[in-house]
């Protein structure tokens, strides 16, 4: 199985911040990896796609980028709906995996 | 709007056969692909089946794999998991959701919580 090692595994920050989560992947996923937020109770919800896609609705400050094995996702200035768990996802093998997930609180 | 409801969990006795079923609503269900992925409360996301959209092409993780199946019914916009032999370490919330190609989980449930106790 393809092993996600997503870091750090929380961090705190304060509104206007920018944020940045890596993943690391055990093994070349090309450009098939994936970043969800999620909040508590709450499904996960797609934001960047194919390592770098915006999904459709999804503000800007939210990117992407990376191949191979490592992967990296960003918000350019954090927001107060911002604080939530990231999680990053292959899918270039099955079992598709995920990483630990990031949680992002207040500083 | 799409929608994504699951249903069948619930308290379950070790060992039982529960079925999991997810409708949806507001897409084009026979064009995507369909997944079951589960989290216990406080941990991280665990996906465990995938299934492709004319339902010929199904994929496990080990941890399931003979115990669980997973099934759709595409004129029903019903995707299934049949759930056997279960223990207390299946005991998680269970989501379904889509995907318009093999991996990006771009729709998801709201989750049915699945606890195996005696």
């Amino acid at each position: 199985d393809i092993q996600m090692t997503q870091s750090p595994s929380s961090l705190s920050a304060s509104v206007g911040d920018r944020v940045t989560i890596t993943c690391q992947a055990s093994q070349d996923i090309k450009k098939y990896l994936n970043w969800y937020q999620q909040k508590p109770g709450k499904a996960p919800k797609l934001l960047i796609y194919d390592a770098s896609n915006l999904e459709v609705g999804v503000p800007s400050r939210f990117s992407g980028s990376g191949s191979g094995t490592h992967f990296t996702f960003t918000i350019s200035s954090l927001q107060p709906e911002d604080f939530a768990t990231y999680h990053c996802q292959q899918y270039d093998h099955v079992p598709l995996t995920f990483g630990r997930g990031t949680k992002v609180d207040v500083k | 709007e799409v929608q994504l409801v699951e249903s069948g969990g619930g308290l379950v006795q070790p060992g039982e056969s529960p079925r999991l079923s997810c409708v949806v609503s507001g897409l084009a269900f026979k064009n995507y692909w369909m997944h079951w992925v589960r989290q216990v409360p406080g941990k991280g996301l665990v996906w465990i089946s995938r299934l492709n959209s004319d339902g010929t092409t199904t994929a496990y993780a080990d941890s399931v794999r003979g115990r669980f199946r997973i099934s759709r019914d595409n004129a029903k916009n019903t995707l299934y998991l049949h759930m056997n032999r279960l223990s207390s370490e299946d005991t998680a919330v269970y989501y379904c959701a889509s995907s318009p190609d093999p991996g990006s989980l771009g729709f998801w449930g709201q989750g049915t919580m699945v606890i195996v106790s005696s």
